[in-house]
């Protein structure tokens, strides 16, 4: 069974940093597209970036290139994104998503998502 | 990479069809047979029912359809049931390789 368990939001102050992970079980990272999406509270499903089976391609929107990063460690099967400069408009529960197949771009399985609040 | 536009709202009574629009432009929906479409309940994470414009995943109910003309596509809920009564989001693939989502739409059934 696949399942995607998202850890590491929190308070942060603007300008700061934080480094969510998604520990990915019942699949490995080396086989599949891997996604983070946010939502803001309220508000719609934004795309934030996406890795490919090697990890040698990483996509971002225009919203955070430059500022995060996505990673994974495959011996621990486990995704990561890294948030630096973070400011208000990044307040959003984020959802690690694993793509449904390699022939499509869909998100076919998604985590439960982690509350990430920037605020001083 | 502007959100693709959807109405706000939608509503239908129980038994009856709806159809959600998603506009985009030549650079994403109108490029690519990448479409997808998901249902989000509140509190809950987002669950894919149509991927690749018009195909469902293992699992999701026939009433769910989807189709693409030019740089519009369309998800069809046929026989509305309360449960259908969620937020829907289309999503592209891009000619930048980035994906983009619609703002939504709040299904009402009434």
């Amino acid at each position: 069974e696949v399942q995607l368990v998202e850890s590491g939001g929190g308070l942060v102050q603007p300008g700061g940093s934080l480094r969510l992970s998604c520990s990915a079980s019942g699949f490995n990272l080396t086989s599949y597209w891997m996604h983070w999406v946010r939502q803001a509270p309220g508000k719609g499903l934004v795309w934030v970036s996406r890795i490919n089976t090697d990890g040698a391609t990483t996509n971002y929107a225009d919203s955070v290139k430059g500022r995060f990063t996505i990673s994974r460690d495959i011996a621990k099967n486990t995704l990561y994104l890294q948030m630096n400069s973070l400011g208000a408009e990044d307040t959003a529960v984020y959802y690690c998503a694993r793509q449904l197949a390699l022939v499509t771009t869909a998100q076919g399985y998604w985590g439960q998502g982690t509350l990430v609040t920037v605020s001083s | 990479q502007s959100a693709l536009t959807q109405p706000a709202s939608v509503s239908g009574s129980p038994g009856q069809s709806i159809t959600i629009s998603c506009t985009g432009t030549s650079s994403d929906v109108g490029r690519f047979h990448y479409v997808s479409w998901y249902q989000q309940h509140p509190g809950k994470a987002p669950k894919l029912i149509i991927f690749d414009v018009n195909d469902r995943p293992s699992g999701v109910s026939n009433r769910f359809s989807g189709s693409k003309s030019g740089n519009a596509a369309s998800l069809t809920i046929s026989g509305l049931q309360p449960e259908d009564e969620a937020d829907y989001y289309c999503q592209s693939f891009t000619i930048s390789a980035t994906l983009v989502f619609g703002g939504g739409t709040k299904l009402t059934v009434l």
